[in-house]
């Protein structure tokens, strides 16, 4: 168990519908990452925070929106969803910002239909 | 867009056999070389992070080796057990200035089997 939480462990829903996934990091970890992986995609980086406050970048849509609460723990929102944002979603989190081995969580796998 | 390649794709071998695979990586702007182990069913589990060229790691019968001049990394498995079997992941992070430092580009992982 890395101790990263990530909920829910699945999600079907309609195009054009908004969910959101969240992540709960590990005790004392303060960074946060979310991470995509789709069908023969490897795993794609999509934002980082680190203490509350956005750090890195990756081709996150636009559509897409995360945050980081006070508690550290963090939210990403899809919205507008489209039948190629299935995919599954990690979280993953680590005690610093740059070079600290990440910790995953299990993911969530999110269906368009 | 950065080029982190992973061969071979996958590879199936004998337990005991000894194995290696490789991470190629863009030798400029060098941060850190990430490996990690991605069991069927569960998530990336990390295991080493490296810095420095020449560096080498070890942990149980895995260790790893970097060279940051010519953009490579080797992991080596010794004596490979059923249990190893497993995509091994390396991620590349860049220093591109305060705003990437927490970016990993991941290869598309070597698909490890080991048969008994």
């Amino acid at each position: 168990d890395s101790g990263v939480t990530q909920t829910p462990k699945h999600l079907i829903t309609a195009t054009g519908q908004r969910v959101t996934l969240r992540c709960s990091p590990r005790s004392g970890d303060l960074s946060v990452y979310w991470y995509q992986q789709s069908l023969d995609q490897g795993l794609q980086f999509l934002i980082q925070y680190y203490n509350g406050e956005e750090r890195a970048k990756g081709n996150i849509l636009e559509r897409f929106s995360a945050q980081q609460f006070p508690d550290l723990h963090s939210e990403l929102n899809l919205s507008s969803l489209e039948l190629g944002d299935s995919a599954l979603y990690f979280c993953a989190s680590s005690p610093g910002q740059y070079n600290s081995p990440l910790h995953f969580g299990n993911g969530t796998r999110l269906t368009v239909t | 867009i950065l080029n982190v390649e992973q061969s071979p794709q996958s590879l199936h071998v004998q337990e005991g056999d000894s194995t290696n695979f490789t991470c190629s990586f863009p030798s400029s702007n060098f941060y850190a070389l990430h490996w990690y182990r991605w069991e069927t069913a569960k998530s990336p589990e990390a295991l080493f992070v490296m810095t420095l060229n020449g560096d080498e790691k070890k942990k149980g019968r895995i260790s790893a080796t970097l060279n940051t001049k010519e953009g490579y990394s080797y992991l080596y498995i010794k004596g490979s057990q059923p249990e190893d079997s497993a995509t091994y992941l390396c991620a590349f992070q860049q220093n591109a200035g305060g705003t990437s430092y927490g970016k990993l580009t991941f290869g598309q992982g070597t698909i490890l089997t080991v048969h008994p």
